[in-house]
């Protein structure tokens, strides 16, 4: 059982907007930032989303990012077939003194 | 550019004692906390422990506590697990990667080092 909870599959079609979703609680994405990692098949973890909403150099504005209280929300505009990959997102636990991730999302492009 | 490359893994009977390693490149490897993250066949990821710049900080999964030790030798920009006491369940690819601080998102990460246990 992870720590943030997030749903095991989304899908869209290319052009399609999806949101993962992301639920914690107080400990964690409540008094911390939330980060995301998106992986593609058979290679390492990539951060796409750091501090609730901000992207590193390289990744496309079509990736979003938003926190509210102890949710946070991943969102993909303008869907790709590159996108196909697992979504996780993390935070800091400050009753656990320890990083959670989420379950992680497969995302599929239909 | 920054490179993290993990070693060590490989086949281990249960209950033997393993010792992975992660050679740091590209950055100064003393400034930057290091973290150890797992993910068993088919399975999410799993944060195992962090360690400070100076290898003073160190936190543990509570899963792991007591038996996976994580140090590091900024002589050799080297971060450490010592894995000890395997168990069937600890079969994974264990990654290694850096943050600013022990609080701050992983954001570089290895290729990963695979871990079998079998007897």
């Amino acid at each position: 059982q992870s720590v943030l909870t997030q749903p095991p599959s989304a899908s869209g079609t290319p052009g399609q907007r999806v949101t993962i979703s992301c639920s914690g609680s107080s400990s964690n994405i409540g008094s911390n930032t939330v980060n995301w990692y998106q992986q593609l098949p058979g290679t390492a973890p990539k951060l796409l989303i750091y501090s609730n909403n901000q992207r590193p150099s390289g990744v496309p504005d079509r990736f979003s990012g938003s926190k509210s209280g102890t949710s946070a929300s991943l969102a993909i505009s303008g869907l790709q077939s590159e996108d196909e990959a697992d979504y996780y997102c993390a935070a800091w636990d400050d009753s656990l003194n320890n990083w959670v991730f989420g379950g992680g999302t497969k995302l599929t492009v239909l | 550019q920054v490179q993290l490359v993990e070693s060590g893994g490989g086949v281990v009977q249960p209950g033997r004692s393993l010792r992975l390693s992660c050679a740091a490149s590209g950055f100064t490897f003393s400034s930057y906390a290091m973290h150890w993250v797992r993910q068993a066949p088919g399975k999410g990821l799993e944060w195992m422990a962090v360690i400070s710049y100076d290898g003073i900080n160190k936190y543990y999964a509570d899963s792991v506590k007591g038996r996976f030790t994580i140090s590091r030798d900024n002589s050799k920009n080297t971060l450490y697990l010592q894995i000890n006491s395997l168990r069937v369940e600890d079969l994974a690819v264990y990654y290694c990667a850096r943050s600013s601080v022990v609080t701050a998102f992983p954001n570089h990460w290895g290729q990963g080092t695979l871990v079998t246990v079998s007897s």
